[in-house]
């Protein structure tokens, strides 16, 4: 299993430009997150899905848009990028919410906005 | 908000028990007590999580106080692998919605030397 990936891992953006990050997993999981780190910083949620067709906003949602078409991809779109939008941009997964399933989390996009 | 404190950073010496401590004087009784942590560039890492009681994996333990006020994740011989930036978080048990998913806070960036 290659468990969660992501697809570009690195990328630069002028402001004003769009982009979709792409996440996927080949573990059958319901539950799907999008976070970003910024330097010497934890983890934000940004959006998760706790399943095909769903979404929700998490902790700093603003200037993102997501989609879950498929229980396997999770896909985050910058639709204007934004200097302030420059960050490791991290993609997870769970089996359910509850508190015997761990988040699984890919390697990461680094995204500059110039 | 985060609802845990930790120290900021802790050094190990390589084949020691490394001890990392965690505040979260304010928990409730229907959340946990996870550690996950993340390796310099990579995505964070599932360590293991408790209610109450003591907990042991093939990785760590982790030590719960009775009043459940802080915690203690030990790593029983640290290795130079186990260099890498520990989190504590605070769970709720009750998932669907936002209530399971997970909060970061800046965790301890634990250096273990040889």
């Amino acid at each position: 299993n290659a468990g969660v990936t992501q697809t570009p891992k690195f990328r630069v953006l002028k402001t004003g430009q769009s982009m979709t990050l792409l996440c996927a997993q080949d573990m059958n999981h319901e539950y799907m997150y999008w976070y970003r780190q910024d330097p010497g910083m934890g983890l934000r949620l940004i959006h998760y899905s706790v399943g095909e067709g769903t979404t929700a906003k998490g902790e700093v949602p603003d200037g993102y848009n997501v989609s879950r078409l498929k229980k396997q991809n999770f896909l985050l779109g910058l639709e204007s990028a934004a200097p302030s939008q420059t960050s490791v941009y991290f993609c997870a997964s769970s089996y359910n919410g509850d508190q015997y399933n761990e988040q699984f989390f890919g390697p990461g996009t680094r995204l500059t906005v110039l | 908000d985060a609802k845990t404190t930790q120290p900021p950073s802790m050094d190990c010496a390589e084949g020691r028990a490394a001890n990392l401590p965690c505040n979260h004087s304010t928990i409730s009784g229907n959340e946990y007590v996870y550690w996950y942590r993340q390796i310099h560039s990579q995505g964070p890492q599932y360590i293991i999580h408790g209610l109450k009681n003591n907990e042991t994996n093939e990785m760590a333990s982790l030590i719960i106080t009775e009043d459940r006020k802080s915690s203690t994740l030990i790593l029983p011989h640290a290795t130079l692998r186990d260099t890498a930036v520990y989190y504590c978080i605070v769970r709720s048990m009750n998932y669907g919605g936002s209530q399971g998913n997970l909060i970061f806070g800046k965790g301890t960036k634990l250096s273990v030397k040889p």
